[in-house]
């Protein structure tokens, strides 16, 4: 059961570079999410997919882009890669609805230069 | 005051001990709550739901108030394996902005020792 894989798993940046990290998810499910997680600050939320061909900011959006490429897929774009980006990405998706609890993926290691 | 908290721990329990967590929350009109176990460098994954009940699963016993705007997590028998930082996870409203956004706590380390 594969439920929601993300690649990469790690990946090193320099300062300004750019990267795409893809997530996709086999569930059907129509709502999915992008998070980051720091030390002493939990999760917290980027951007978010209510369903295919939605998109909407989260709590922490600056410097991010996402796309919902179809229902499958939501990929997270650094345009140009911040120190202060480094951290470990989570995307995750849910069921319809707003109340269902979220399936995570296991993570991608960014260490940005 | 933070939308989510959570005493950080560490709790160092031993084998077969009851251990029990609590967790609050800001916002009165949150509606749905979830437990959350997260392994050390591990993604998050879902433990139980929280009904307005209460619920158990095996060993774990969820409880909510909405009184008090708390919900709690016990664990009876405590195993090795139960080590992990157990995370307190809020949706704030009904739809609209909130829509499936979840709130994390910064989570309880548990460590359950021989």
């Amino acid at each position: 059961n594969a439920g929601v894989t993300q690649t990469p798993k790690f990946q090193v940046l320099k300062t300004g570079q750019s990267m795409t990290l893809q997530c996709a998810q086999d569930m059907n499910h129509n709502s999915m999410y992008w998070y980051r997680q720091d030390p002493g600050m939990g999760l917290r939320l980027i951007y978010y997919s209510a369903s295919e061909g939605t998109t909407d900011k989260g709590e922490v959006p600056n410097g991010y882009n996402v796309s919902r490429l179809n229902k499958r897929e939501f990929s997270l774009r650094l345009e140009s890669a911040a120190p202060s980006q480094t951290s470990v990405y989570f995307c995750a998706s849910s069921e319809s609805g707003s109340y269902q609890p979220q399936h995570f993926g296991d993570g991608t290691r960014l260490s940005i230069l | 005051r933070k939308e989510v908290e959570q005493d950080p721990g560490p709790f160092n329990v031993p084998e077969g001990a009851t251990v029990a967590f609590n967790c609050t929350y800001s916002n009165s009109a949150s509606q749905s709550f979830f437990w959350y176990r997260q392994d050390c460098r591990k993604e998050p994954k879902l433990l139980m739901s929280v009904y307005s009940s209460g619920n158990e699963d095996g060993r774990f016993t969820a409880q909510l108030n909405r009184a008090s705007q708390y919900i709690s997590l016990l664990i009876r028998d405590s195993k090795l394996s139960d080590s992990a930082t157990y995370l307190c996870v809020v949706i704030p409203n009904a739809g609209g902005t909130s829509y499936g956004k979840l709130t994390f706590g910064q989570g309880t380390i548990l460590t359950v020792h021989p």
